[in-house]
């Protein structure tokens, strides 16, 4: 089923840990997003790519990193992850953002302990 | 720099009752708005687009220029609409990404 998957749903981990957070599309978009969100607050953009070896920092500055050598994937990554980084990360992609918006997948909840 | 205003987080009506969620945006070219829900524990979906002039489970949404306004409304409240409401703008020039509001939780009580 075309859909956007992320992995994993809930991560509790350590500070100092590499993380990787996955995001995969099975829809053929070109265009895909990572947003942070704390819980009942706004969406801030951190990352977003336009398509294979395209990648661009958003609007919240984030020390995560992301990759784009597939189009269907578009994982993040943290370094070394600190209890600041705990936060909820959503994937989204598009076809056509006007006509269509985003979809977005279900999103990784990350704490960092 | 474009931005979206949602006033209130927290919303509380009576099923039957009508329901409005504002939203409010800053941009100085022709924007493109969005209205977006997430349902206890499920993924943030589409409500309904400016552009497709639509209604989605009774919500309606119009662009008010003048006022720079997007408010969501629905004439009857009922229990399976509470939710977060999330009101979201593409700005030509910006990118291709969408700017979001901070939220507003709609309660519909019995």
């Amino acid at each position: 089923e075309a859909d956007i998957y992320q992995t994993p749903r809930y991560l509790v981990i350590g500070t100092g840990k590499k993380i990787t957070l996955e995001c995969s599309q099975t829809m053929g978009h070109d265009k895909m997003y990572w947003y942070q969100q704390d819980p009942g607050m706004e969406l801030h953009l951190i990352h977003y790519s336009y398509g294979v070896n395209s990648t661009e920092k958003g609007d919240l500055s984030s020390e995560s990193t992301v990759s784009r050598i597939r189009t269907e994937h578009f994982p993040l990554t943290l370094e070394s992850a600190r209890p600041s980084h705990t936060s909820q990360y959503l994937c989204a992609s598009s076809e056509n953002l006007a006509l269509y918006g985003y979809t977005f997948g279900s999103g990784t909840r990350l704490t960092v302990v | 720099a474009q931005r979206v205003t949602q006033p209130e987080k927290l919303l509380s009506v009576f099923k039957g009752a009508p329901v409005e969620l504002k939203c409010n945006y800053s941009y100085s070219g022709s924007p493109e708005l969005f209205w977006y829900v997430q349902y206890s524990r499920q993924r943030l979906q589409l409500l309904l687009r400016h552009i497709s002039r639509e209604s989605i489970k009774g919500f309606t949404a119009d662009l008010n220029k003048g006022e720079t306004s997007f408010h969501l409304k629905k004439p009857f409240a009922q229990e399976e609409d509470s939710a977060m409401y999330y009101c979201a703008l593409l700005g030509r020039g910006g990118g291709n990404k969408l700017t979001f509001g901070t939220g507003t939780q709609l309660k519909v009580e019995l």
